[in-house]
C-alpha cells in the first residue's frame, strides 16, 4: 500500500534535548512538508521540501531543521531552541505541481517536559 | 485580517440534515482550495479539492467555489454521526508554488 508513515507516534522528551521525528512515504512524490499543530489550532508550515537536497522553510521555522538526501525521507529535528515545542506534529506530500493535493501521515505527538 | 478564516464551531446539526461550512481567503488570485476532515487525535484527510467556480459534488459531500467573493463552502448531505469531526479548510495563495495555507478549522457535531 502507498501511503506515508511518520514514527514514532508519541515521543516524549525532556526539555534541552534535540529530537528527530521521522517521516517516509512511498508514493513517489517529489514534494514533501512538516506542520505544527497546536490544541484546537490550524496547521501551520514548518518546512518544505520540493526535491531531494533543496527544502525551504516555512512561516515558524525558528528552532526546527530538515534534511532531504532521499526522495523517500523528509526527517525534522527539534532542536532546543524551539521554545514551546510540545505539539502534534504532521508530515505531507504531494506531487510537485502547482495545486497538487497534499497527503498527510499519522503524525507524531511530541511532548517535552 | 487572517488568510484563511473558518468560524471555528461547534456546528450542531441534526443526524439526516445538511452541514453547511464556510471558508473565506484573503488572496484573490488562490487557485486551488482543498477541504480535509480531521478526527480527534488524528490526522488531517483529503475529502474535496476545487479548482474552478460552481459545486464539485463527491457522494455526501458538495464543494463551492466563488472566487469572486472569495469564498469557498462545503455541504454534507444526509449528515452522520461519523461525520463529527473538525473540517479544516486549505487554499493555495498566488504566488506560493504548491504550499497550502489553513484555517482553523470547523468542529462539526452530528446529534443523533
Amino acid at each position: 500500500d502507498g501511503g506515508i508513515t511518520q514514527s514514532p507516534k508519541y515521543l516524549f522528551r525532556k526539555e534541552g534535548q534535540n529530537v528527530t521525528l521521522s517521516c517516509e512515504q512511498n508514493l513517489n512524490h517529489d514534494a514533501m512538508y512538516w506542520y505544527r499543530q497546536d490544541p484546537g489550532q490550524g496547521l501551520r508550515l514548518i518546512y518544505y521540501s520540493q526535491i531531494v537536497n533543496d527544502f525551504q522553510k516555512g512561516d515558524i521555522a525558528e528552532g526546527y531543521s530538515v534534511s532531504r538526501e532521499k526522495k523517500e525521507s523528509f526527517p525534522l529535528t527539534v532542536t532546543s531552541a524551539q521554545k514551546n515545542p510540545t505539539a502534534f506534529y504532521l508530515c505531507a506530500s504531494s506531487e510537485s505541481g502547482v495545486g497538487s493535493e497534499q497527503y498527510f501521515g499519522p503524525g507524531t505527538r511530541l511532548t517535552v517536559t | 485580517q487572517k488568510e484563511v478564516e473558518q468560524n471555528s464551531g461547534p456546528l450542531s446539526v441534526p443526524e439526516g440534515a445538511i452541514a453547511s461550512l464556510n471558508c473565506t481567503y484573503s488572496d484573490r488570485g488562490s487557485q486551488s482550495f482543498f477541504w480535509y476532515r480531521q478526527y480527534s487525535g488524528k490526522s488531517p484527510e483529503l475529502i474535496m479539492s476545487i479548482y474552478s467556480n460552481g459545486d464539485k459534488e463527491d457522494g455526501r459531500f458538495t464543494a463551492q467555489l466563488n472566487k469572486a467573493s472569495q469564498y469557498v463552502s462545503l455541504l454534507i448531505r444526509d449528515s452522520q454521526p461519523s461525520d463529527s469531526a473538525t473540517y479544516l479548510c486549505a487554499v493555495n495563495p498566488r504566488a506560493a508554488g504548491n504550499k497550502l495555507t489553513f484555517g482553523g478549522g470547523t468542529r462539526v457535531l452530528v446529534k443523533p
